[in-house]
């Protein structure tokens, strides 16, 4: 089955950007979604389709996808950016849903 | 807009078999390109893709879970029901369902159900 590998853990400074990555065979060959998670509250959708954002998602947040690595990037972090960070694909096989292992951001 | 609510018991025994049902209102499975997921988290640990049932009854299923999993739609009532058989303690989990539309050429899970938490112990 398809993997996705995400570092466990990112920390930044508020006001720096953090940067985010997913990797897997060939990802660019896929389209990734980017999930945002807050302590006791459902993913929310922050990216999808590599780059787009859902309306209401600020223009902070934006993804980008190349070889084997796709990349959420969040510029300006605030406070309240923090939380653990899903990527996932659509793969088109036998197993069409694939989720990374998240990535907690932590805000200093 | 789109809603999604899961509902099911909250404790179930080692071997039982667990019913959830999604009830969602705002969009209707029967238009096409729309699909129903569920996606389960056991606690302090990350998303699992479990099953998808799409608007034309397609049906997938995570292949590690195949074989007790059950996906099935009531399009009237506005209902997806998963069912997963012979329950284990390391089924326990917070259950969400999650709607899913081809949005330009991907499936992204776009709204999500608040999710119910489903603890295995005897």
């Amino acid at each position: 089955s398809y993997l996705l590998t995400q570092p466990p853990s990112v920390s930044v400074a508020p006001g720096q950007t953090a940067t985010m990555t997913c990797v897997g065979n060939h990802i660019a060959t896929k389209n990734v979604h980017w999930y945002q998670q807050k302590p006791g509250q459902a993913p929310v959708l922050v990216v999808y389709d590599d780059f787009d954002r859902p309306s209401g998602v600020p223009e902070r947040f934006s993804g980008s996808n190349s070889g084997n690595t796709a990349t959420l990037t969040i510029n300006r972090v605030e406070a309240g950016d923090e939380a653990d960070y899903y990527c996932q694909v659509w793969d088109s096989s036998t197993e069409p849903v694939v989720f990374g292992g998240g990535t907690k951001l932590t805000v200093l | 807009q789109i809603t999604l609510k899961e509902s099911g018991p909250s404790l179930v025994k080692p071997t039982q078999t667990l019913t959830l049902t999604c009830s969602f209102s705002g969009f209707s499975l029967s238009t096409s390109d729309v699909a129903v997921g569920w996606i389960r988290q056991p606690p302090g640990k990350a998303l699992e893709w479990l099953a998808l049932i799409f608007w034309d009854d397609d049906r997938r299923y995570s292949p590690s879970l195949k074989s007790r999993l059950t996906i099935t739609k009531d399009t009237s009532k506005k209902q997806v029901v998963l069912t997963m058989t012979n329950m284990d303690p390391v089924d326990t989990a917070t259950y969400y369902c999650a709607h899913t539309a081809r949005l330009n050429t991907g499936w992204p899970f776009d709204y999500w159900g608040q999710g119910t938490l489903v603890t295995v112990s005897s």
